[in-house]
């Protein structure tokens, strides 16, 4: 147990659907993390978010939309998916966003778009 | 492209055996440096972090990394691997230069044979 919650834990979802990701965390961190998570590739930030403010939105397309309405949860809400957009997405937190400071990492959910 | 990369996709090794993971970022300046696992099934954690001083950090199960700044490195070892560090491993860089990110390697795969 990290003190990084995520769920669903795995989820299949056809193009035409809307679902959301959620992920909560029990640090008392400032800062959290989208990242996703495909087979040989490296982990890619996707998003970050510190004192609930979107600090970062790497290149990403607009079918995934993230949000946080407060430090400790924070949502990334998915429509219209690819098959390519199949993938672990990973939530993490840390205590800040920046130098000397360690991510949490959730367990994943398991994206499979059919 | 400023990265990170690790230079072994899949190591196999013998129980007892060395491990030597290479790790080397392209990022100049103020750098923390990470080492985290994956066991199958399992969340990431850290099993090691850089952020200054004593340029060689010990870890958590027995591992090592050893900070080279004229190489740009931060290499994983451990004496004596045992079946159970079967895991993936991934190399991790926060620079500053980077806005504070961190950005990570594509990942060791590591098979311990007992």
């Amino acid at each position: 147990e990290t003190g990084v919650t995520q769920t669903p834990r795995h989820l299949v979802m056809g193009m035409t659907n809307k679902k959301s990701l959620k992920c909560e965390q029990h640090l008392g961190h400032n800062a959290m993390y989208w990242y996703k998570q495909s087979a040989k590739k490296p982990l890619e930030l996707m998003f970050v978010y510190s004192l609930e403010e979107r600090v970062e939105n790497n290149s990403v397309p607009s079918r995934f939309s993230p949000e946080c309405p407060n430090s400790s949860h924070l949502f990334l809400h998915l429509h219209t998916l690819q098959p390519e957009d199949s993938a672990l997405y990973l939530c993490a937190s840390s205590q800040f966003s920046g130098l000397a400071t360690e991510a949490f990492f959730g367990q994943g959910t398991r994206l499979t778009v059919v | 492209a400023q990265s990170v990369s690790q230079h072994n996709h899949h190591v196999i090794l013998s129980e007892a055996a060395s491990l030597e993971l290479g790790c080397n970022y392209s990022y100049g300046g103020t750098v923390n440096l990470f080492w985290y696992v994956q066991y199958p099934g399992q969340h990431l954690q850290l099993l090691l972090k850089y952020f200054s001083g004593d340029p060689l950090v010990k870890g958590i199960k027995g591992f090592e990394a050893e900070f080279i700044k004229s190489k740009f490195s931060f290499n994983l070892r451990k004496p004596s691997v045992q079946w159970s560090d079967t895991a993936e491993y991934f190399c991790a860089v926060i620079a500053y230069n980077q806005g504070g990110k961190l950005i990570f390697g594509q990942g060791t795969e590591l098979s311990v044979k007992p």
